[in-house]
């Protein structure tokens, strides 16, 4: 097990370009998590996966970004039209729900994004 | 809508010394949890500690352990024996208690950046 992995590390884009980043869980893990950190302050839910089917959006996405988990695998996050207020780390973190209280997370290193 | 505070940006520590890091949330729930996190330069988040709302004795991992004071909505930190590889940014987090799978949501604080002097 190599724990959740993010590609890519770093993205430099321009403004008004589209990204894509994807985030690996660890395998059988069925929740999936993207968060935003900016600097200087704590991470940010933005959106929330069980199994394929998306549950719950932070009001933080605006309809320029778009996540997706086909098959409950692997999931994407795309920003269209990029700002330079994305600029900012997306964070990726996946558990295992066992529909009780001792979930635990485990992040990714984070995709770091500069908008020029 | 629940907030956490920390109120130490920064703080320093000697090698094998004592440190305290402080949080302090707001919430009108009775039932919830409480973490800290711990983020190295490799920007992986590591969970560090946990702690029940609803448990009365403060949680302890090792060298690691918290000081949960539900009344007045403070969960710090303790890091006894302090060593290099603590230094890191420190975040507190917050976690509504979970009915039927619902989200686990974690609401951070801004984070205390420690430092560890040799």
């Amino acid at each position: 097990d190599t724990g959740v992995s993010q590609d890519p590390r770093h993205k430099i884009t321009k403004r008004g370009q589209n990204v894509t980043f994807r985030c690996d869980p660890i395998s059988e893990h069925n929740r999936l998590y993207w968060y935003r950190q900016t600097l200087g302050q704590g991470p940010e839910f933005l959106t929330y996966f069980q199994n394929e089917a998306q549950l719950e959006k932070s009001r933080l996405l605006s309809d320029r970004f778009s996540a997706e988990r086909p098959k409950g695998s692997f999931s994407t996050l795309e920003i269209q039209r990029t700002e330079q207020g994305d600029s900012a780390m997306y964070l990726c973190a996946s558990s295992l729900d066992f529909g009780a209280s001792n979930e635990k997370l485990f992040f990714g290193s984070g995709t770091q994004l500069s908008v020029l | 809508a629940q907030t956490v505070t920390q109120s130490q940006p920064e703080m320093s520590v000697q090698e094998a010394e004592t440190v305290t890091l402080s949080c302090t949330y707001d919430t009108s729930e009775s039932d919830y949890y409480l973490f800290w996190y711990k983020q190295p330069p490799s920007r992986q988040m590591i969970l560090v500690i946990r702690q029940e709302a609803y448990k009365q004795q403060n949680a302890t991992e090792n060298r690691f352990s918290v000081n949960f004071q539900k009344a007045a909505k403070s969960f710090s930190l303790k890091i006894s024996d302090s060593q290099l590889g603590d230094a890191a940014m420190y975040f507190c987090a917050y976690r509504s208690y979970i009915h039927g799978g619902a989200t686990n949501k974690l609401i951070f604080g801004t984070g205390t950046l420690l430092a560890v002097q040799p």
